[in-house]
């Protein structure tokens, strides 16, 4: 069975610095997806970033951008100039292709960004 | 995109009852789910919600306990039967159109069990 493992449970980063969140996941297939989900307290959740096992290059959406390293499965989201609005649960997850689109999330890191 | 609606918003109930709990996509989805957010926890798969059949639980959800219905390519609805307070939780419907693209989920229903 697949895990993904979110190891900093709470995290803060000052108003425009940077700041970097952990993800590791557990699997044997080859081909998969991994995402990150943002949670703001409205409990709306949000696709942030999503990258495709099978890519090498990692995925970029504006002022945020992934790390991923295959071999160590490994899957971090470092988000640039933070903003107040950043303030929320994010949550690594994880899918298989092929799959029936069920996701695996990991427990989540609340992120706080401080004026 | 895909526009969800889900509701209620929230509940409070008394032990021993049931709560429906809709989910409403603006459009035909192929891929349906519910999902429970204990507090202060992670989502954890409920269920698959199949059109036109009995839905497919994940280990530890059972039926009787979280009846679901699809009855077509738009709806479905959660039943949280025979409530006690560790049903307490944020359940969560999700959709998607396609394998493996974006999951759209609703904003969930805050049910709290008295």
């Amino acid at each position: 069975a697949q895990t993904v493992t979110q190891s900093q449970p709470e995290m803060s980063v000052q108003e425009a610095e940077t700041v970097t969140l952990s993800c590791t996941y557990d699997t044997s297939e080859n081909n998969y997806y991994l995402f990150w989900y943002k949670q703001p307290p409205s409990r709306q959740m949000i696709l942030v970033i999503r990258q495709e096992a099978y890519k090498q290059q990692n995925a970029t959406e504006n002022r945020f951008s992934v790390n991923f390293q295959k071999a160590a499965k490994s899957f971090s989201l470092k988000i640039s100039d933070s903003q107040l609005g950043d303030t929320a649960m994010y949550f690594c997850a994880f899918t298989s292709q092929g799959g029936s689109e069920k996701l695996v999330f990991g427990k989540g890191t609340k992120l706080t960004v401080n004026p | 995109s895909a526009v969800i609606s889900q509701k209620p918003s929230r509940d409070i109930c008394q032990r021993g009852t049931s709560l429906t709990i809709q989910c409403q996509v603006d459009s035909q989805v192929t891929m349906m789910f519910w999902y429970r957010q204990q507090p202060g926890q992670s989502l954890t798969l409920i269920a698959t919600a199949n059109q036109g059949s009995e839905a497919t639980y994940e280990s530890g959800f059972v039926i009787d306990k979280f009846p679901i219905s699809r009855p077509n390519l738009t709806f479905s609805t959660l039943t949280v039967s025979n409530m006690s307070p560790e049903d307490s939780s944020i359940y969560l419907c999700s959709v998607a159109r396609r394998l493996n693209t974006e999951a759209f989920f609703g904003q969930g229903t805050r049910l709290t069990v008295v």
